[in-house]
């Protein structure tokens, strides 16, 4: 149980373009989602909380009209990488919390590579 | 805000030998404490947690961890390490305040034969 889906795996894309990622919450429902950014050998790095149907908080230094969240249902999110640079190359992650309890469960991430 | 500092970068232990990773937290009241492994390009996986009670907490694939509130501290134990357990792993904390965790810098731990 607490699966957590990402798609796709990895996308790469020319700079300048906007890249959607999918989370979703494969048998449970997620009253709160997460989106995490990791650089190589470092930890997680929290951009941004959203919960279902109300707008996503953003973490300080998040570029909250660069990276577009949406929480339309209680079982997917999307993190909508608009004009993406090269910089904006790295793995993105997101978790999912069920509507009881306090544990995120993590997707397999996405790597995100621009060119 | 509640911290976690992961002391260990680095790691390296035989295969069969016990294994101790060490997490210390920083929060003023008990927190929600985590331990979560992962493996090269993949996500992370849940292998134990402590919100309350019994301090000495088991997880998956035969790691355990004990909260000890006067050390602050969360560390993962196994008694024999295999192979297959080389992989980043990650301490997080959690407050009561909110859900978003803090997660420590991560162990990356290598199991040589």
């Amino acid at each position: 149980g607490a699966v957590v889906s990402q798609h796709p795996s990895w996308v790469i894309c020319k700079s300048g373009t906007s890249v959607k990622i999918e989370c979703r919450s494969l048998d449970f429902q997620a009253t709160t989602m997460f989106w995490y950014r990791q650089f190589p050998k470092q930890s997680l790095m929290l951009m941004a909380t959203s919960n279902e149907g109300s707008k996503a908080t953003y973490e300080q230094g998040v570029e909250k009209d660069k990276f577009l969240i949406n929480h339309a249902s209680l079982t997917l999110s999307t993190l909508t990488v608009t004009s993406a640079h090269p910089e904006d190359s790295s793995f993105y992650i997101c978790s999912a919390r069920p509507q009881q309890g306090r544990t995120q469960y993590f997707g397999p991430g996405t790597r995100l590579l621009v060119l | 805000a509640q911290s976690v500092t992961q002391p260990d970068i680095h790691i390296t232990v035989s295969e069969g030998a016990s294994l101790e990773l060490r997490c210390n937290y920083s929060y003023g009241a008990t927190p929600y404490l985590f331990w979560y492994v992962q493996s090269p390009g993949q996500g992370l996986q849940l292998l134990l947690k402590y919100f309350s009670g019994d301090t000495l907490v088991q997880g998956i694939k035969g790691f355990e961890a004990e909260f000890k509130r006067s050390q602050s501290s969360f560390n993962l134990r196994k008694p024999s390490v295999h192979w297959s357990d080389a992989a980043e792993y990650f301490c997080a904390v959690g407050s009561y305040t909110g859900y978003a965790l803090n997660f420590g810098k991560g162990t990356s731990l290598l199991v040589t034969p």
